[in-house]
């Protein structure tokens, strides 16, 4: 199976900081990497799929990039609704599928 | 818009077989994948497998032996059969719908419902 490790596990920002997210997978997936942000309670919301393609209805201000081993979702200006939830990196490059760990964004 | 809405028993005993329906709405069941997840309490989220409307099916190496998932064109669900369970499978588990082109992902989700299995 491929692991895919995310990095940091957790994270306290403020509103309208930058934060990046960092998913590594342990051998080459080219760009089969999703993106999820999860609430508590609440179902799994896609976000980027493909590595860095926007999620039709997600705001512009979620990007994701990279390629082979190393991939980063980045939020360029926190919202209020982007806390108290969870940060899930998925690869597709091959089955069993498989997620990051996950990163919880808290608000500092 | 594509809804999805898991049910099923929230209790099941160990050694039994726990059994969960998925619900779409909004999309035809015949197109598409469609996969079933869990996410034990405290852990992170797992992928079971998944059914095309053909009926060909792929599941996870680790429950392939225990679980079966299945197809009702007639009432657009499709369903999750795991065997066998024990305490290992409690978890809220998820139905998905699973757009297969440039990368396979899971979108949108349903709520999620928690099976605890107990006796």
């Amino acid at each position: 199976d491929i692991q895919m490790t995310q990095s940091p596990s957790s994270l306290s920002a403020s509103i309208g900081d930058r934060v990046t997210i960092t998913c590594r997978a342990s051998q080459n997936i080219s760009s089969y990497l999703n993106w999820y942000q999860h609430k508590p309670g609440k179902a799994p919301k896609l976000l980027i799929y493909a590595a860095s393609t926007l999620q039709s209805g997600v705001p512009s201000r979620f990007t994701g990039s990279g390629s082979g081993t190393d991939f980063t979702l980045t939020i360029s200006s926190l919202h209020p609704e982007d806390f108290a939830t969870y940060y899930y990196c998925q690869q597709s490059y091959n089955t069993p599928y498989t997620f990051g760990q996950g990163t919880k964004l808290e608000i500092k | 818009q594509v809804q999805l809405q898991e049910s099923g028993p929230g209790l099941v005993k160990p050694s039994e077989t726990l059994s969960l329906t998925c619900t779409v709405s909004g999309d035809s069941i015949s197109s598409f994948y469609w996969s079933w997840l869990r996410q034990p309490p405290g852990k992170g989220l797992e992928w079971i497998g998944y059914i095309y409307y053909s009926g060909y099916t792929n599941y996870s190496p680790s429950l392939k032996s225990r679980a079966t998932i299945s197809l009702d064109t007639s009432k657009n669900q499709f369903s999750l059969k795991l065997s066998s369970v024990t305490a290992a499978d409690t978890a809220v588990y998820y139905c998905a719908r699973t757009p297969y082109s440039r990368s396979t992902r899971f979108d949108p989700w349903g709520q999620g419902t928690l099976v605890t299995v107990s006796s």
